[in-house]
């Protein structure tokens, strides 16, 4: 079956705009993730949701970031004013359930540079 | 706060030798454990997962390990083959996160 898609896969915006990253998780997976992966490093958390709602947010760096995910399938991370420090790989991933030791599937990423 | 720490940061070998990868985790209060694979410019395939239960899991040429009360994992790859050469990254799931390790870098020259 479909795994996770993510687009754009490449996307590139000059500082101060406003940019949005889409995530189609596996038809029927309940739980989405999206997570940050700065050159070099390994991904960090960013948002979980369970169905329509953010379960868990934290890892958002700051107000200008946002996602949603309003019929339980999609997801749209926002990102307003962009910077040049949000520059990055966003990925996105989904799983059956979300507590417990449900394993998660990656999309490919969308890199995002901004200059 | 989960802290997940890989070494080496990079190996090189010659082809035909044995890899071994090690993670350490902070917490080990964790449901599993994941290693994945990830080339340059690309997303994370995954390898392998051991649930907290479990003490192995071997795929192919692949075989990871957990002691989930020391706080440590181990991914061995067998006869190393230039195209194993990738970063490998592990991540342990606490609740519904992940948090990952910087990753191994590997090179394995023919």
């Amino acid at each position: 079956g479909a795994g996770v898609s993510q687009t754009p896969s490449n996307k590139v915006t000059e500082k101060g705009k406003y940019v949005e990253l889409r995530c189609d998780p596996i038809s029927g997976h309940t739980a989405l993730y999206w997570y940050r992966q700065s050159l070099g490093q390994g991904p960090e958390f960013l948002i979980y949701f369970q169905g329509t709602g953010a379960a868990d947010d934290s890892g958002l760096p700051n107000d200008r970031f946002f996602a949603v995910r309003p019929e339980g399938s999609v997801s749209t991370l926002k990102i307003q004013r962009t910077e040049r420090g949000d520059s990055a790989v966003y990925l996105c991933a989904s799983s059956l359930g979300g507590a417990g030791g449900y394993e998660q599937y990656f999309g490919p990423g969308t890199r995002l540079t901004v200059t | 706060k989960q802290e997940v720490t890989q070494i080496p940061a990079a190996l090189s070998v010659p082809e035909g030798e044995n890899l071994v990868l090690n993670c350490s985790f902070t917490d080990s209060a964790i449901y599993n454990l994941q290693w994945f694979r990830q080339d340059p410019g690309k997303g994370l395939t995954s390898l392998l997962l051991i649930q907290s239960s479990q003490r192995e899991q071997t795929s192919g040429r692949l075989n990871a390990s957990l002691d989930k009360s020391s706080g440590r994992s181990t991914l061995y790859i067998a006869a190393s083959q230039p195209g194993d050469s990738a970063t490998y990254l592990c991540a342990v799931r606490d609740d519904y996160k992940l948090s990952f390790g910087a990753g191994t870098t590997v090179t394995v020259r023919a």
